[in-house]
């Protein structure tokens, strides 16, 4: 079985433009989150997705917004661009909505640089 | 949300057992221990969790205390592979991580 894919694997985007990744679930899984990751930390929660409703939200700007279409795939778009959106960008899914006892599965991400 | 403290780094002797600290002392009834690892340039994986009994899967085993406290992940057998970061997680939604602890596993 597909694990979770996310596309592009790498993108370079200079500042001020606009960005949209993608992410395709595990099949079967409905919920989605984001996350970003800068070098040398943890992945910092930006958003989940379930039934194409937002159920959660990180302490990101309002520059960064996302999507779940009806087949349970996603976007991450990220608006004028700085160098500090810098990072890899993980996209987990996840069975069933009460997450506690379900694991998410990521993907392996992808590297966005900013210059 | 229940905070974890994790050693930063540790070392361990191949085809030992590594023994993964991880300190939750607000954890709430309902909240779940998670533990993920990453190695580089990857996207992390899941590898155990459990709410307050002991688990154990083909990767790991998962020791939690009686008070739910502090928690142990076990690699009963480290290879050279094993060698990265370990992140444990309380979560009850969302799963927000910590910095981790970076296993290093010598030959």
């Amino acid at each position: 079985d597909a694990g979770v894919t996310q596309s592009p694997t790498h993108l370079i985007k200079t500042r001020g433009q606009q960005v949209t990744l993608r992410c395709s679930p595990i099949s079967g899984h409905k919920s989605v989150s984001w996350y970003q990751q800068v070098l040398g930390q943890g992945p910092q929660f930006i958003f989940q997705y379930y039934e194409k409703e937002e159920r959660g939200r990180g302490n990101f700007p309002d520059r960064f917004s996302a999507r779940q279409f009806p087949n349970y795939s996603s976007e991450l778009n990220v608006n004028a661009l700085l160098l500090g959106d810098s990072a890899l960008y993980l996209c987990a899914s996840s069975f069933i909505r009460i997450l506690e006892n379900s694991p998410l599965h990521f993907g392996n991400g992808t590297r966005l640089t900013v210059t | 949300d229940a905070k974890t403290t994790q050693p930063p780094s540790m070392d361990c002797a191949e085809g030992r057992a590594a023994n993964l600290p991880c300190n939750h002392s607000t954890i709430s009834g309902n909240e779940y221990v998670y533990w993920y690892r990453q190695i580089h340039s990857q996207g992390p994986q899941y590898i155990i969790h459990g709410l307050k009994n002991n688990e154990t899967n083909e990767m790991a085993s998962l020791i939690i205390t009686e008070d739910r406290k502090s928690s142990t992940l076990i690699l009963p057998h480290a290879t050279l592979r094993d060698t990265a970061v370990y992140y444990c997680i309380v979560r009850i939604l969302d799963m927000r991580f910590g910095a981790g602890t970076r296993l290093t596993v010598k030959p």
